[in-house]
Order: C-alpha cells, then sequence, then structure tokens
C-alpha cells in the first residue's frame, strides 16, 4: 500500500513568491496533520483535520499559511507571501486511530 | 499546549552499550508515543503506552511510562549501528485527537 505522499521533495523559492505544499494521505484515514520541522523548533504542529474539518490551527503561524482539505485525498498548505524564515522541512501525516504515519517531507528554502 | 522535554539531546556510543533516553513533562498525557526518524524519512512509530507504569518492550529496546503519566524512558539494550536516528516522543492531547512532540535525542551509534 502507498504511503502518504507529499509534493515537491524539495522547493527552493525567493522570498515574497507564493508556496504550495501537497499531501495525499493514505486511504481510509480520517484525520490530517501538516507538522514543520526546525532544528531550532524541532517538530511543530500546524494544524490538523478530522474527516476533511480543520480542527485546530493554533499552531499555524501567522496569516501568511493557509491549509486546506478539499477532499478526503488531498490537502494543500499554502504560504503567500514566503519569508526566509518559513524554511524547514514540512511534513504531511494521516491516521485513522492511535499511530501517526509520516510522508517524506517537503524540504523548503527561501532564499 | 503541553511540553515535552527529552534527554540528552545528543548521546554518541559505541556499538554494544547500553543507553536510557528519557521524556519528560509537567503535563499528564492520555498516552505517550515514541517515534524514530532517519534522516531525509518522516518518524516511524516504535511503540504506544497508555496506562501509567506500563512497560513495553519491542526487541532490544524497552520502553515505560511513568506512574503519574507525565514521564516516559527508552531503555536500548547492546546498541547497534542501525539504531543510529533521531528519537522523538510525543505526548497525545485533546484525549488522543492530536500529539505534541519533543525535541528529540538524536543517538549516534559507533561501529
Amino acid at each position: 500500500d502507498a504511503g502518504v505522499i507529499q509534493s515537491p521533495r524539495h522547493e527552493v523559492t525567493e522570498m515574497g513568491q507564493e508556496v504550495t505544499l501537497r499531501c495525499k494521505p493514505i486511504s481510509g484515514h480520517n484525520s490530517l496533520f501538516w507538522y514543520r520541522q526546525t532544528m531550532m523548533r524541532g517538530l511543530e504542529l500546524l494544524i490538523y483535520f478530522n474527516n476533511n474539518v480543520p480542527i485546530d490551527d493554533s499552531g499555524m503561524p501567522e496569516d501568511r499559511f493557509s491549509a486546506k482539505m478539499p477532499n478526503a485525498s488531498f490537502s494543500t498548505l499554502k504560504i503567500q507571501p514566503s519569508e526566509p524564515r518559513d524554511s524547514a522541512v514540512y511534513f504531511c501525516a494521516s491516521r485513522f486511530t492511535g499511530e501517526l504515519f509520516f510522508g517524506e517531507g517537503s524540504r523548503l528554502t527561501v532564499l | 499546549t503541553q511540553l515535552l522535554e527529552q534527554s540528552p539531546q545528543f548521546l554518541s556510543i559505541q556499538e554494544g552499550e547500553n543507553l536510557t533516553v528519557y521524556c519528560n513533562s509537567s503535563s499528564v498525557f492520555s498516552s505517550l508515543q515514541w517515534y524514530r526518524q532517519e534522516p531525509g524519512e518522516g518518524p516511524v512509530l516504535l511503540v504506544t503506552v497508555v496506562t501509567g507504569g506500563e512497560v513495553k518492550k519491542l526487541k532490544r529496546l524497552t520502553f515505560q511510562f511513568g506512574d503519574a503519566r507525565k514521564d516516559s524512558s527508552l531503555h536500548i539494550t547492546a546498541a547497534q549501528t542501525g539504531d543510529t536516528g533521531l528519537y522523538l516522543c510525543a505526548g497525545g492531547e485533546n484525549y488522543g485527537q492530536n500529539f505534541v512532540f519533543g525535541p528529540g535525542t538524536r543517538l549516534s551509534v559507533l561501529p
């Protein structure tokens, strides 16, 4: 079975540009999570969805960040405009119950 | 959001040695999970502990949940180079709906 699929794996962009990260959760999983990982702050929860509905977005840094889940098989995390401090690895994870299954991450570098 | 601390932050040992890493919080968690993350990949679940005082064994790894469900430890017997990685603990919030992660212990097992 395919795991959580994220794209792109790597993105290099310039400050001010819009960035869109994509995630396809494991089929049948009803919860989806977006995390950000940096050396300084570790793994931070940005937002999570249950049954496509955003439950807690208190971890979203500011209005420049937005996330959507239009259906059970797709989610996006958008940063507009991007800033150098947004550079990090962004992970998507999905879950049916208990265990979180993570994707391989999207490494974002904002110059 | 409840906070988790992990110690040590870094650990470098020789193959064959034993080690223990710790996960602590001032808050009570409904459950606690341990994950291992290798470079370029997402975290992968090792174990979930739910009951205070619970001990679980996974081959050479022994996990313990504190009686008060505020702390946990991971003990590795006879470490192998394949144990190298970032070990993350994650505490369950909102009745296990989402998980907050500790900063991790980066383990390096040298041949």
